[in-house]
């Protein structure tokens, strides 16, 4: 148990589908992050929100679409995904996003498989 | 490019030690970390290490050489438990983190 919490644990989702991914933190962190990791290959990261305001957007496609109502809560709105988009996707927080001597807690993911 | 190599895979036996290397290339340098991920579960966090030397923490160890851009975790007397995925992640000068593809590690008895 690290304190972050993500639903659903597994996803299947037809490419026209709209889904969403939940992210909820009881750490107190002001922090908040969702990561895509695909196999073999590094993490990802896709978007930032630090005290509920988007921070970090890397170049992420509209398909995905993040919303931070609180600071414990995060989701992650999946709409017309296409079958690359399958993976393990991460929740995290942290103290605060600079990360400066402090460190990542990671939720258990969700895994996504777009048919 | 920023760039973090760590080999993808590797194989110890129960009760021995194993060295996993990690060099980076990025732009700027705020720390290295390692973190250790179970199969289908959360990476949690290993070590921290921002400046030369080696930090022990039980049977986990931690190296690092900034002037060759190099790390390396150091497991002693292997348990079957210490079966998992090892990731690199260096935090580049703008404490952007940069992460490795990770080194699975497969522990025989």
């Amino acid at each position: 148990e690290t304190g972050v919490t993500q639903t659903p644990r597994h996803l299947v989702m037809g490419m026209t589908n709209k889904k969403s991914l939940k992210c909820e933190q009881h750490l107190g962190h002001n922090a908040m992050y969702w990561y895509k990791q695909s196999a073999k290959k590094p993490l990802e990261l896709m978007f930032v929100y630090s005290l509920e305001e988007r921070v970090e957007n890397n170049s992420v496609p509209s398909r995905f679409s993040p919303e931070c109502p609180n600071s414990s809560h995060l989701f992650l709105h999946l709409h017309t995904l296409q079958p690359e988009d399958s993976a393990l996707y991460l929740c995290a927080s942290s103290q605060d996003p600079s990360l400066e001597g402090g460190e990542l807690f990671f939720g258990e993911g969700s895994r996504l498989t777009v048919l | 490019g920023q760039n973090i190599d760590q080999p993808t895979e590797m194989t110890a036996t129960e009760g021995a030690i194993v060295q996993i290397n990690c060099t980076y290339q990025t732009s700027g340098f705020n720390g290295l970390f390692w973190y250790q991920q179970h199969a289908g579960e959360a990476p949690t966090f290993l070590s921290y290490n921002v400046l030369d030397g080696l930090e022990e923490k039980g049977r986990f160890s931690s190296f690092l050489s900034r002037s060759k851009g190099y790390s390396y975790l150091l497991l002693k007397e292997l348990q079957m438990k210490d079966s998992a995925s090892y990731l690199c992640a260096v935090m580049d000068s703008n404490y952007q983190l940069i992460w490795g593809a990770g080194t699975k590690l497969i522990i025989k008895p």
